[in-house]
């Protein structure tokens, strides 16, 4: 099956330096990438959605600026946490469908830390 | 985001059980329902995927939905220590945009 690379799996940053975490689809171009953040036991949250050439839609509540979304390439997204708190410090994991839209395939996640 | 409501209690069945797991929702734009299998620290794997009232078998599970209650149900049958794991309902709301249940932690005992 479709295989979605997201990297680092783990990061640990210091409060006020930005981190950057990247999704990769490796045998389908990804058309839509999602952002979704799960703090301990609590759902995954959808952050954004993000449409390869376009700028992200963020959900509400979300901030634009200090999650930034990059979608750059069909196989390529990018968020990068800015000025990071440590109240960031969650779980984060991208998702990506293709042309069809039928099926979503999501990344293995990456644990950040912040301290 | 649209809400979805998943008990989260941590459920405990010995080896061979039926495991059963459900979800309601309260908004009627929800349009594809699916239930997710996720490993600790791992990102979500799907296992189901229904968009119409009824049944939908696939091996030991069936998932269940009823849109006039709103309401979506999770089975496995015979269930195995591999099963141990944390499953998440998510309902699609246009997009392809997800809205997730917080999980149900099942513990399979040998």
């Amino acid at each position: 099956g479709a295989v979605v690379s997201q990297h680092p799996s783990r990061v640990i940053c210091k409060s006020g330096t930005s981190v950057k975490i990247e999704c990769r689809s490796l045998d389908f171009q990804a058309t839509t990438m999602f952002w979704y953040r799960q703090f301990p036991k609590q759902s995954l949250m959808l952050m954004a959605t993000s449409n390869e050439g376009s700028k992200a839609t963020y959900e509400q509540g979300v901030e634009k600026d200090k999650f930034l979304i990059n979608h750059a390439s069909l196989t390529l997204s990018t968020l990068t946490v800015t000025s990071a708190h440590p109240e960031d410090s969650s779980f984060y994991i991208c998702s990506g469908t293709g042309y069809s839209g039928n099926t979503i395939y999501f990344g293995e996640g990456s644990w950040l830390t912040v301290v | 985001q649209k809400e979805v409501e998943q008990d989260p209690g941590p459920l405990s069945v010995p080896e061979g059980a039926i495991v059963s797991l459900n979800c309601t929702y309260s908004n009627s734009a929800f349009q594809y329902f699916m239930w997710y299998r996720q490993y600790s620290r791992k990102g979500p794997e799907l296992l189901m995927y229904t968009y119409s009232s009824g049944n939908k078998e696939d091996g030991r599970f069936t998932a269940q939905v009823d849109k006039s209650s709103k309401y979506i149900s999770l089975f496995i049958r015979d269930s195995q220590p591999s099963d141990s794991a944390t499953y998440l309902c998510a309902m699609s709301y246009g997009n392809n945009r997800l809205a997730f249940g917080k999980g149900n932690q099942v513990v399979v005992i040998p």
